[in-house]
Protein backbone atom coordinates (compact mmCIF):
# COMPACT_ATOMS: atom_id res chain seq x y z
CA UNK A 1 0.00 0.00 0.00
CA UNK A 2 1.51 3.16 -1.09
CA UNK A 3 -0.91 5.47 0.97
CA UNK A 4 -0.41 7.57 3.60
CA UNK A 5 -0.72 5.18 6.33
CA UNK A 6 -1.63 6.43 9.85
CA UNK A 7 -1.66 4.63 13.06
CA UNK A 8 -3.61 3.63 15.17
CA UNK A 9 -6.84 4.24 13.96
CA UNK A 10 -8.52 4.10 16.98
CA UNK A 11 -7.16 5.24 20.43
CA UNK A 12 -8.70 5.70 23.69
CA UNK A 13 -6.97 7.72 26.91
CA UNK A 14 -8.34 8.44 29.72
CA UNK A 15 -7.93 12.66 30.96
CA UNK A 16 -4.37 13.38 31.68
CA UNK A 17 -3.13 10.84 30.10
CA UNK A 18 -0.20 11.20 26.47
CA UNK A 19 -1.99 10.56 22.87
CA UNK A 20 0.92 9.76 19.87
CA UNK A 21 -0.32 9.25 16.75
CA UNK A 22 1.95 8.24 13.59
CA UNK A 23 2.06 8.82 10.37
CA UNK A 24 3.85 7.58 7.40
CA UNK A 25 3.64 9.84 4.01
CA UNK A 26 3.32 8.22 0.97
CA UNK A 27 6.51 7.16 -0.76
CA UNK A 28 8.22 9.77 -2.35
CA UNK A 29 6.46 12.67 -0.15
CA UNK A 30 8.07 15.33 1.69
CA UNK A 31 6.07 17.01 3.43
CA UNK A 32 3.64 15.76 6.03
CA UNK A 33 0.26 17.82 7.52
CA UNK A 34 -2.12 17.46 10.29
CA UNK A 35 -5.73 18.34 10.34
CA UNK A 36 -8.14 17.72 13.40
CA UNK A 37 -11.74 17.32 12.49
CA UNK A 38 -14.27 17.61 15.45
CA UNK A 39 -17.23 15.89 15.27
CA UNK A 40 -19.57 17.38 12.63
CA UNK A 41 -17.10 19.67 12.09
CA UNK A 42 -14.62 20.62 8.99
CA UNK A 43 -11.20 19.99 9.09
CA UNK A 44 -8.80 22.46 10.97
CA UNK A 45 -5.34 22.45 10.16
CA UNK A 46 -2.70 22.39 12.82
CA UNK A 47 0.69 22.12 10.98
CA UNK A 48 3.13 21.12 8.36
CA UNK A 49 6.29 19.74 8.57
CA UNK A 50 9.16 18.54 6.48
CA UNK A 51 12.06 16.20 7.61
CA UNK A 52 13.42 17.52 10.81
CA UNK A 53 11.50 21.11 10.14
CA UNK A 54 8.04 22.06 10.91
CA UNK A 55 7.40 24.84 8.18
CA UNK A 56 4.09 26.48 9.70
CA UNK A 57 2.69 25.89 12.94
CA UNK A 58 0.15 28.10 13.13
CA UNK A 59 -2.89 26.12 13.54
CA UNK A 60 -1.31 24.50 16.51
CA UNK A 61 -2.66 24.82 20.42
CA UNK A 62 -0.32 26.16 22.40
CA UNK A 63 0.19 23.88 25.09
CA UNK A 64 0.03 20.20 25.19
CA UNK A 65 0.01 19.86 21.50
CA UNK A 66 3.39 19.03 19.75
CA UNK A 67 4.35 17.51 16.39
CA UNK A 68 7.52 15.79 14.79
CA UNK A 69 8.79 14.82 11.73
CA UNK A 70 12.19 12.95 11.98
CA UNK A 71 14.71 11.79 9.99
CA UNK A 72 14.05 8.58 9.97
CA UNK A 73 10.54 7.36 10.72
CA UNK A 74 7.41 8.29 10.51
CA UNK A 75 5.69 12.14 11.73
CA UNK A 76 4.48 12.01 15.41
CA UNK A 77 1.93 14.29 16.74
CA UNK A 78 2.00 14.28 20.17
CA UNK A 79 -0.59 15.17 23.03
CA UNK A 80 0.02 15.39 26.48
CA UNK A 81 -2.41 15.38 29.11
CA UNK A 82 -5.61 14.96 27.24
CA UNK A 83 -8.51 16.45 28.05
CA UNK A 84 -12.15 15.48 26.89
CA UNK A 85 -11.94 18.45 24.23
CA UNK A 86 -9.16 16.58 22.66
CA UNK A 87 -11.61 13.96 21.00
CA UNK A 88 -11.65 14.29 17.51
CA UNK A 89 -10.30 12.69 14.09
CA UNK A 90 -7.15 13.62 13.54
CA UNK A 91 -5.83 13.35 10.04
CA UNK A 92 -2.60 13.18 8.27
CA UNK A 93 -1.49 14.40 4.59
CA UNK A 94 1.28 14.21 3.08
CA UNK A 95 2.76 15.93 -0.60
CA UNK A 96 5.62 15.50 -2.45
CA UNK A 97 8.43 18.24 -3.44
CA UNK A 98 7.59 20.97 -4.62
CA UNK A 99 8.58 20.74 -8.47
CA UNK A 100 6.34 18.12 -8.13
CA UNK A 101 3.90 19.76 -6.26
CA UNK A 102 0.35 20.50 -8.09
CA UNK A 103 -1.51 21.59 -4.87
CA UNK A 104 -3.24 18.41 -3.86
CA UNK A 105 -2.88 16.75 -0.76
CA UNK A 106 -3.24 13.09 -0.38
CA UNK A 107 -4.72 11.82 3.08
CA UNK A 108 -4.77 8.87 5.73
CA UNK A 109 -7.76 7.61 7.00
CA UNK A 110 -6.98 9.31 10.02
CA UNK A 111 -6.73 8.90 14.12
CA UNK A 112 -9.78 8.52 16.04
CA UNK A 113 -8.69 9.96 19.82
CA UNK A 114 -12.07 8.96 22.17
CA UNK A 115 -10.65 10.85 25.83
CA UNK A 116 -12.94 9.04 28.63
CA UNK B 1 -6.75 35.42 5.43
CA UNK B 2 -8.47 32.81 3.29
CA UNK B 3 -11.46 31.37 3.85
CA UNK B 4 -14.16 29.12 2.30
CA UNK B 5 -18.13 28.77 2.56
CA UNK B 6 -19.80 25.83 1.70
CA UNK B 7 -23.68 25.60 2.30
CA UNK B 8 -24.66 23.58 5.41
CA UNK B 9 -26.27 19.95 5.57
CA UNK B 10 -27.49 17.79 5.53
CA UNK B 11 -28.60 18.11 2.13
CA UNK B 12 -31.20 14.72 1.23
CA UNK B 13 -32.04 13.62 -2.12
CA UNK B 14 -33.78 10.44 -4.02
CA UNK B 15 -31.70 8.72 -5.97
CA UNK B 16 -31.22 10.28 -10.18
CA UNK B 17 -32.07 13.36 -8.36
CA UNK B 18 -29.67 16.48 -9.25
CA UNK B 19 -27.42 17.66 -6.82
CA UNK B 20 -25.92 21.03 -6.12
CA UNK B 21 -23.45 22.32 -3.10
CA UNK B 22 -22.73 25.61 -3.47
CA UNK B 23 -18.79 26.63 -2.68
CA UNK B 24 -17.48 30.00 -2.40
CA UNK B 25 -14.09 31.51 -1.39
CA UNK B 26 -11.84 34.48 0.04
CA UNK B 27 -8.62 34.40 -0.53
CA UNK B 28 -5.69 36.53 -2.00
CA UNK B 29 -3.54 36.00 -5.48
CA UNK B 30 -5.22 32.94 -7.20
CA UNK B 31 -5.81 29.80 -5.55
CA UNK B 32 -6.22 26.20 -6.84
CA UNK B 33 -9.40 25.02 -5.84
CA UNK B 34 -10.51 21.33 -4.97
CA UNK B 35 -13.57 18.84 -3.82
CA UNK B 36 -12.62 16.06 -1.37
CA UNK B 37 -15.32 13.63 -0.75
CA UNK B 38 -15.19 11.86 2.42
CA UNK B 39 -17.03 8.82 2.80
CA UNK B 40 -18.31 7.09 6.09
CA UNK B 41 -15.54 6.10 8.75
CA UNK B 42 -12.81 6.83 6.02
CA UNK B 43 -10.42 9.67 4.90
CA UNK B 44 -10.68 12.26 2.52
CA UNK B 45 -9.97 11.45 -1.09
CA UNK B 46 -9.66 14.35 -3.97
CA UNK B 47 -12.66 14.38 -5.96
CA UNK B 48 -11.88 16.66 -8.68
CA UNK B 49 -9.62 20.04 -8.92
CA UNK B 50 -9.43 23.46 -10.69
CA UNK B 51 -6.24 25.57 -10.64
CA UNK B 52 -6.87 28.47 -12.59
CA UNK B 53 -9.76 30.60 -13.72
CA UNK B 54 -12.77 29.24 -15.86
CA UNK B 55 -11.38 25.64 -15.08
CA UNK B 56 -13.63 22.80 -15.40
CA UNK B 57 -12.84 20.23 -12.84
CA UNK B 58 -14.67 16.31 -13.35
CA UNK B 59 -14.52 13.21 -12.19
CA UNK B 60 -17.33 10.81 -11.36
CA UNK B 61 -19.93 12.22 -12.88
CA UNK B 62 -19.50 15.25 -10.80
CA UNK B 63 -17.81 19.16 -11.75
CA UNK B 64 -17.59 22.04 -10.67
CA UNK B 65 -16.19 25.39 -12.78
CA UNK B 66 -13.86 27.84 -10.87
CA UNK B 67 -15.27 31.12 -11.00
CA UNK B 68 -12.87 34.41 -10.50
CA UNK B 69 -15.80 36.56 -11.05
CA UNK B 70 -18.33 35.03 -8.47
CA UNK B 71 -15.35 33.03 -6.29
CA UNK B 72 -16.94 29.92 -6.35
CA UNK B 73 -16.70 26.79 -7.09
CA UNK B 74 -19.94 24.92 -7.03
CA UNK B 75 -20.21 20.90 -7.11
CA UNK B 76 -22.78 19.47 -9.55
CA UNK B 77 -24.26 15.59 -10.71
CA UNK B 78 -27.02 15.19 -13.05
CA UNK B 79 -27.97 11.74 -11.37
CA UNK B 80 -26.68 11.08 -7.90
CA UNK B 81 -26.34 7.59 -6.47
CA UNK B 82 -26.39 6.17 -3.21
CA UNK B 83 -23.27 5.43 -3.24
CA UNK B 84 -22.63 9.16 -3.24
CA UNK B 85 -24.09 9.38 0.38
CA UNK B 86 -20.92 10.98 1.59
CA UNK B 87 -19.32 14.57 3.20
CA UNK B 88 -18.08 16.85 0.71
CA UNK B 89 -15.68 19.20 1.30
CA UNK B 90 -14.49 22.40 -0.85
CA UNK B 91 -10.66 23.52 -0.41
CA UNK B 92 -8.51 25.51 -1.37
CA UNK B 93 -5.01 26.14 -1.87
CA UNK B 94 -2.82 29.44 -2.18
CA UNK B 95 0.55 28.27 -2.49
CA UNK B 96 2.82 30.60 -4.31
CA UNK B 97 4.52 29.53 -7.53
CA UNK B 98 7.58 27.41 -6.53
CA UNK B 99 6.77 27.30 -2.32
CA UNK B 100 7.84 23.93 -0.22
CA UNK B 101 4.30 22.96 0.89
CA UNK B 102 1.09 24.37 1.43
CA UNK B 103 -1.66 24.15 3.38
CA UNK B 104 -5.46 23.51 2.57
CA UNK B 105 -7.88 25.75 3.72
CA UNK B 106 -11.39 23.73 4.15
CA UNK B 107 -15.00 24.75 3.99
CA UNK B 108 -16.93 23.13 6.71
CA UNK B 109 -18.15 20.11 4.40
CA UNK B 110 -21.72 18.89 3.42
CA UNK B 111 -23.22 15.78 4.45
CA UNK B 112 -25.12 14.44 1.28
CA UNK B 113 -27.40 11.29 1.78
CA UNK B 114 -28.82 9.79 -0.94
CA UNK B 115 -32.16 7.42 -0.46
CA UNK B 116 -33.38 4.81 -3.40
Amino acid sequence: NAGVMQNPRHLVRRRGQEARLRCSPMKGHSHVYWYRQLPEEGLKFMVYLQKENIIDESGMPKERFSAEFPKEGPSILRIQQVVRGDSAAYFCASSPPPIQHTGELFFGEGSRLTVL
Amino acid sequence: GNSVTQMEGPVTLSEEAFLTINCTYTATGYPSLFWYVQYPGEGLQLLLKATKADDKGSNKGFEATYRKETTSFHLEKGSVQVSDSAVYFCALSDRPRGAAGNKLTFGGGTRVLVKP
